[in-house]
């Protein structure tokens, strides 16, 4: 069955520090992966998405992920945390098809120790 | 830069009654969605339409839900019969052609809570 797990439910961090939150995937055919983020009253942000290539990804606001077959993970990573970055992250994932459904996991909220 | 919008930003109603959530997705996208999210859940799969008809929905999308796109702009959700556990955060998305065919732009969402 194709699923998604975010393992961590809530993460803290501190200002500056580095951070990783974990996905791990079940997806029968090549998936196309994403990372979405949702503020606090804002909708769902795409960060980074991966079909193919390179399996280091940047994205926006600084944040970057691998893909790791081997693993079946797609970990999102950021070097130096904002207080700005406190949110909820979201991974899922899809078949590279134009109207299919994306999978959603359930998510890992982080908070910015000051 | 362009965005999917969506009204009301809340909306509250009784058990039974009908809602419309209205998502104006971006303009010259094609593909539309909609996804809810329970309180404390995954954001679900309801539906995908395209090219005026469905293209896919989940077990969750019942005879209770209808979608439409009624004129150039708008991409509706009907829910017929509210029920208590329809309460959830209803995003609507869309996608467009080309090289934009790949990514889903989700709106704010709009909240419901049936009563």
């Amino acid at each position: 069955a194709q699923s998604v797990t975010q393992p961590d439910i809530h993460i803290t961090v501190s200002e500056g520090a580095s951070l990783e939150l974990r996905c791990n995937y079940s997806y029968g055919a090549t998936p196309y992966l994403f990372w979405y983020v949702q503020s606090p009253g804002q909708g769902l942000q795409l960060l980074l998405k991966y079909f193919s290539g390179d399996t280091l990804v940047q994205g926006i606001k600084g944040f970057e992920a691998e893909f790791k077959r081997s693993q079946s993970s797609f970990n999102l990573r950021k070097p130096s945390v904002h207080w700005s970055d406190a949110a909820e992250y979201f991974c899922a994932v899809g078949p590279y098809s134009s109207a299919s459904k994306i999978i959603f996991g359930s998510g890992t909220r982080l908070s910015i120790r000051p | 830069e362009p965005e999917v919008t969506q009204t009301p930003s809340h909306q509250v109603t009784q058990m039974g009654q009908e809602v419309i959530l209205r998502c104006v997705p971006i303009s010259n996208h094609l593909y539309f969605y909609w996804y809810r999210q329970i309180l404390g859940q995954k954001v679900e799969f309801l539906v995908s339409f395209y090219n005026n008809e469905i293209s896919e929905k989940s077990e969750i999308f019942d005879d209770q839900f209808s979608v439409e796109r009624p004129d150039g702009s708008n991409f509706t959700l009907k829910i017929r019969s509210t029920k208590l556990e329809d309460s959830a955060m209803y995003f609507c998305a869309s996608m467009g052609t080309g090289g934009e065919a790949d990514t889903q732009y989700f709106g704010p969402g709009t909240r419901l809570t049936v009563l």
